[in-house]
């Protein structure tokens, strides 16, 4: 079972953005990823391995984590980066979802 | 480049049968695993299972084991997910994706299919 923390985050263009994804168990940071999805379109693969950006992600997305707890960072928000973002992980069940944290528009 | 293309919009009523596809348009080898990941409305993501191209071969999460099918046809390198009775449960978009195998996340997404069931 994977946890986001926190639900809503409510910042400014610009600000520094701050996800926490916590496993109930260690998982392998090699299948931890991390999505960005936006109303009305698929969502995008931004990190993959819990900390490589996948193609075509700019640098301001960044991410870290072993074992239990994983984060992703937003070094500074742009205004398309304001989305709902799950952390994902792959293992003896298949796959699992978090339940998402939303960054929103202070 | 590959591009995963969905079918349309559905509108079925409960105890219908369904059948949705994605066809991965520019792959070169059926050798891919498909997912298919539900979003109920106001929800979030939902990890189904995945149906390998080339074979059939299916997994599934445990959550939907025995309430949808998942196939394929490599002739045309098309996965599809299947219902044989469906609820207003199922009332979702549904997304298609590429399993980035080497890391087992979706890296490539189809546009969605909306499936709305009422009577």
């Amino acid at each position: 079972v994977l946890t986001q923390s926190p639900g809503t985050l409510s910042l400014s263009p610009g600000q520094r953005a701050t996800l926490s994804c916590r496993a109930s168990q260690s998982v392998s940071s090699s299948f931890l990823g991390w999505y960005q999805h936006k109303p009305g379109q698929a969502p995008r693969l931004l990190i993959y391995g819990a900390s490589s950006r996948a193609t075509g992600i700019p640098a301001r997305f960044s991410a870290s984590g072993s074992g239990t707890d994983f984060t992703l960072t937003i070094s500074r928000l742009e205004p398309e980066d304001f989305a709902v973002y799950y952390c994902q992980v792959y293992g003896p069940e298949l796959g699992t979802f978090g339940p998402g944290t939303t960054v929103d528009v202070k | 480049e590959v591009q995963l293309v969905q079918s349309g919009a559905e509108v079925k009523g409960p105890g219908k049968s369904l059948k949705i596809s994605c066809q991965a348009v520019g792959l070169q080898y059926p050798s891919h695993w498909i997912g298919w990941v539900r979003q109920r409305p106001g929800k979030g993501l939902e990890w189904m299972g995945i149906v390998y191209l080339a074979d059939s071969d299916a997994m599934y999460s445990p959550s939907f084991e025995g309430q949808v099918t998942m196939s394929a046809d490599k002739s045309t390198a098309t996965a599809y997910l299947q219902w044989s009775s469906l609820k207003d449960s199922d009332t979702a978009i549904y997304y298609c994706a590429r399993l980035f195998a080497m890391v087992s996340l979706f890296d490539i997404w189809g546009q969605g299919t909306r499936l709305t069931v009422s009577s």
